[in-house]
């Protein structure tokens, strides 16, 4: 049964970088449904979409993070991850990595979530 | 960008009643839509995928209709397990999700 899991650390500083990993178990990432992503939802507020990377490693991330955002996949260690730098404490959320069964342009259905890991920005 | 909109953003019911959320896209999406079940404290979870597929293991109190642009989630005989918030989503253009809609016991 496929599983995903966040790690990194869950205490960001302002003007710092967010790193998170998500490592798959259960299946190769670079499986017949080898698309992957980032989702994120902010204390009391609704999901939104980061990013969605191709198990090659090609990505297209949410206009709105401004290219503040770069993600990278690994296939040996069956991992991808997220970076965002230049972090405010608007980026304080609860981030999820997922996999996505591709339907339109670098979308799909998220039919796999992660726990998800909590992330606060604060100095 | 695709906006979602979902109303209402939340309701009160009873079990046993039956719900519908309503969720609009601001450009025609097709079928491509989803909904999502979120529990206090959990990830969400695949309800619904292409506007009107039941995801495996989904109770068949769930349904789903619409296409291009107006989408309905429904929910007949509630059960105390599907208090929670509901979430459309559309992949039709990268990926926006509605504002979600609460549903809370009367």
């Amino acid at each position: 049964q496929l599983q995903l899991q966040e790690s990194g650390p869950g205490l960001v500083k302002p003007s710092e970088t967010l790193s998170l990993t998500c490592t798959v178990s259960g299946d190769s990432i670079s499986s017949s449904n080898p698309y992957w992503g980032w989702i994120r939802q902010p204390p009391g507020k609704g999901l939104e979409w980061i990013g969605t990377i191709f198990y090659s490693g090609s990505t297209y991330h949410n206009p709105s993070l401004k290219g503040r955002v770069t993600s990278s996949v690994d296939t040996s260690k069956n991992q991808f991850s997220l970076k965002l730098n230049s972090v405010t404490a608007a980026d304080t959320a609860l981030y999820y990595c997922v996999r996505l069964v591709l339907s339109g342009f670098w979308s799909g259905t998220v039919d796999h979530w992660g726990q998800g890991t909590q992330v606060t920005v604060s100095s | 960008d695709i906006q979602m909109t979902q109303s209402p953003s939340s309701l009160s019911a009873s079990v046993g009643d039956r719900v519908t959320i309503t969720c609009r896209a601001s450009q025609t999406i097709g079928t491509y839509l989803n909904w999502y079940q979120q529990r206090p404290g959990k990830a969400p979870k695949l309800l619904i995928y292409a506007a009107s597929s039941l995801q495996s293991g989904v109770p068949s109190r769930f349904s789903g209709s619409g296409s291009v642009t107006d989408f309905t989630l429904s929910i007949s005989n509630l059960q105390p397990e599907d208090f929670a918030t509901y979430y459309c989503q559309q992949s039709y253009s990268t990926v926006t999700f509605g504002g979600g809609t609460k549903v809370e016991i009367k």
